[in-house]
């Protein structure tokens, strides 16, 4: 199974660096995805890993180690209108089971 | 191009009520799925479908029934309302890349059901 496990919520400052860590099990993995959700709305795709490494977009990038079961998503000078829930997901051959969300809350 | 639309946006219910979420997409995507969000337990996967005729489980399937018999077209029925189905459902599209990796998913904007 691929149970996905993040932290619940974080606080970080406007203009700060923000990292929100994803551990899995590693059984039945093809890639990890994150994805931003604001309150009300649908969730939206930031990032995808399937090799190990760093991928970088813009002010966001994200990490995976397939061997250890981690992935993390790094944001860089944090705006206000990054407060929102990041969503990491674990995806199998055609459906993704998802994590609980880490709600990130950004302050002046 | 519309995406993935959801109707309706929102829906009271009638605990023992039926009803139908529709979902189409117009991206010509194999995959198709639903979920449920409900607060502190993230988005739970209901049904998903893999292509025209193809329907399987996931992890929240009691309750709910699908059929996929358009690759546009990917509807939600609720056969017997109750309120633990109270929730917010959304419907995602998804292809397939070379025919191996799943790539990402693009979720409708939900729909806000209610049961009482």
């Amino acid at each position: 199974g691929q149970n996905i496990d993040q932290p619940t919520e974080m606080t970080a400052t406007e203009g700060a660096i923000v990292q929100i860590n994803c551990t899995y099990q590693t059984s039945g993995f093809n890639g990890l995805f994150w994805y931003q959700q604001h309150a009300g709305e649908a969730p939206t795709f930031l990032s995808y890993n399937v090799l190990d490494g760093l991928e970088e977009k813009g002010r966001f990038s994200s990490f995976l180690s397939r061997s250890k079961g981690y992935s993390y998503l790094l944001l860089k000078e944090l705006q206000m209108k990054d407060s929102a829930s990041y969503l990491c997901a674990g995806s199998g051959y055609s459906t993704l089971t998802f994590g609980k969300g880490t709600m990130l809350l950004v302050s002046p | 191009n519309a995406g993935v639309t959801q109707t309706p946006k929102f829906q009271v219910l009638k605990t023992g009520q039926s009803m139908t979420l529709q979902c189409a997409q117009d991206m010509n995507h194999e995959y198709m799925s639903w979920y449920r969000q409900d607060p502190g337990m993230g988005l739970r996967l209901i049904h998903y479908s893999v292509g025209a005729g193809i329907t399987d489980q996931g992890e929240v399937p009691n309750g709910y029934n699908v059929s996929r018999s358009t690759t546009e077209d990917f509807p939600l029925r609720l056969l017997s309302a109750a309120p633990s189905q109270t929730s917010v459902y959304f419907c995602a599209s998804s292809y397939s890349r070379g025919g191996t990796a799943f790539t990402e998913a693009f979720f409708g904007q939900g729909t806000r059901l209610t049961v009482v």
